[in-house]
């Protein structure tokens, strides 16, 4: 059974600083990764999503990679800003899709203006 | 292009009672899926259609039952409810050939 862990649980930043929020996966046999973004009783936010046979994908100040052999995935946020406040979620697809995504509990991150 | 939409947004149910979700897809999506997010958790997979049809299922029961209709949005049913049901139910489309799910706003259910 497919587990996702996401360190750190929580974490507050300084505006302007680059951060790293970590996803770790149990089973390396995954479809795809995706990360999200969730704003307090809201629905997601896909912000990128990696293929398995990627190794990253960038769109703006983000940029995720994915390690499968490790089981790892890292997000990367480039010049924190305020807007940037929000629950910060990874899933991996597995069974070609079909078993659904797989979540981690995310990252509540907060940046200070 | 329209997004993933999801109705009602609030719903407050009393236990023993049933419950329908309504989910329109985005655009150019054939696959619908269900998830139920606890409150501070990360969501959960309860099932998949594709072309009408039920082709994956996570560990929830047989009264979590849904639909898929022809023009791919879908309908989430939950028999005799029970305080744990109390979430936010998210539905999220996507395109069976690329997998990228989007996610609709989400319905609140509470069960009391």
């Amino acid at each position: 059974k497919q587990e996702v862990t996401q360190i750190p649980a929580a974490l507050s930043v300084p505006e302007g600083e680059n951060l790293v929020l970590n996803c770790s996966f149990t089973d390396s046999a995954i479809y795809n990764l995706q990360w999200f973004r969730q704003d307090p009783g809201k629905g997601l936010t896909s912000l990128l999503l990696i293929q398995s046979s990627q190794r990253e994908q960038t769109s703006g100040r983000l940029n995720a990679s994915l390690d499968k052999s490790s089981g790892r995935s890292t997000l990367y946020i480039a010049a924190s800003q305020p807007g940037d406040s929000a629950t910060y979620l990874c899933a991996v697809g597995s069974g070609g899709g079909a078993d659904g995504l797989t979540f981690g509990k995310g990252t509540h991150l907060i940046i200070q203006p | 292009e329209t997004g993933v939409t999801q109705s009602p947004t609030h719903l407050i149910k009393t236990r023993g009672q049933q419950v329908t979700l309504r989910c329109s897809s985005q655009s150019g999506h054939n696959t619908v899926s269900w998830y139920q997010q606890a409150l501070g958790q990360g969501p959960q997979f309860i099932f998949q259609y594709y072309r009408e049809e039920e082709n994956g299922r996570g560990n929830f029961p047989p009264r979590f039952s849904g639909l898929q209709f022809p023009n791919y949005s879908s309908e989430l049913n939950v028999n005799a409810l029970e305080l744990d049901d109390s979430a936010l139910y998210l539905c999220a489309s996507s395109h069976r050939a690329y997998n990228e799910q989007f996610f609709g706003p989400g319905t609140r259910l509470t069960v009391l």
